[in-house]
């Protein structure tokens, strides 16, 4: 079953627009909530991640938002560069085993 | 610092064939996670290792799939028969430690295409 849902699936952006990907989650046991970026033909490498006991997280262009009682968090990428051209995966974690749970990506376009 | 590496890059196969991928982690990381990637989805966990113990293969076909790091550091994912829906990427990935904030480093993955 799919425990941490994500959208939009695509999207298109502007270079210097802003880049908005939302996740949303089901088990309240999540302690961890990382964001990794993918280029084509690699691994996924972390971005940015956030503890639920923090409302937001930034670190340079990127945004964590999380929102606990609606058990939402998002990535904005502020200033999108065609080099942010990727995809976004969300991911959520629990328990002191590390096991992850990931979104199913957002493909991210930023145009010159 | 030498990042994952895996091998081969890319296999093609029939339905009902053998397969393995290799997987050299970071030196000196103790956990070893197998990932499968369907197009267009996330990673899904395959199997955990803590050194040479699986911790977590709770979403592994063991009627087909195997995995193995012997002297916790390798390690080899088998599939024995394949099937047409094995075709996905399989990611190699190695953290420090099992904790939550020990980021999961991840290799460049291993297409396999199943005819």
């Amino acid at each position: 079953q799919q425990q941490v849902k994500q959208s939009p699936q695509s999207l298109i952006v502007q270079k210097g627009g802003i880049s908005i990907i939302n996740c949303a989650y089901e088990n309240t046991a999540f302690d961890y909530f990382p964001w990794y970026q993918q280029f084509p033909g690699k691994g996924p490498a972390l971005l940015i991640a956030i503890r639920p006991d923090v409302s937001e997280k930034k670190e340079g262009r990127f945004t964590i938002s999380f929102n606990k009682s609606a058990k939402q968090f998002s990535l904005h990428i502020m200033d999108s560069q065609p080099g942010d051209s990727a995809t976004y995966f969300c991911a959520a974690i629990t328990d002191s085993w590390g096991k992850f749970q990931f979104g199913a990506g957002t493909q991210v376009v930023v145009t010159p | 610092e030498a990042g994952v590496a895996q091998s081969p890059r890319y296999k093609i196969i029939e339905k009902r064939q053998s397969v393995a991928f290799w997987c050299n982690p970071i030196s000196g990381h103790a956990t070893l996670y197998w990932y499968q990637q369907i197009l267009g989805q996330g990673p899904k966990l395959l199997i955990q290792f803590q050194n040479n113990g699986v911790v977590d293969d709770s979403q592994l076909p063991k009627d087909r799939f195997s995995a193995e790091r012997l002297k916790g550091v390798d390690s080899t994912l088998k599939i024995q028969p394949a099937k047409l829906e094995d075709s996905a990427v399989y990611l190699c990935a190695s953290s420090l430690g099992p904790g939550l904030e020990n980021e999961q480093f991840f290799g460049p993955g291993t297409r396999l295409t199943v005819l």
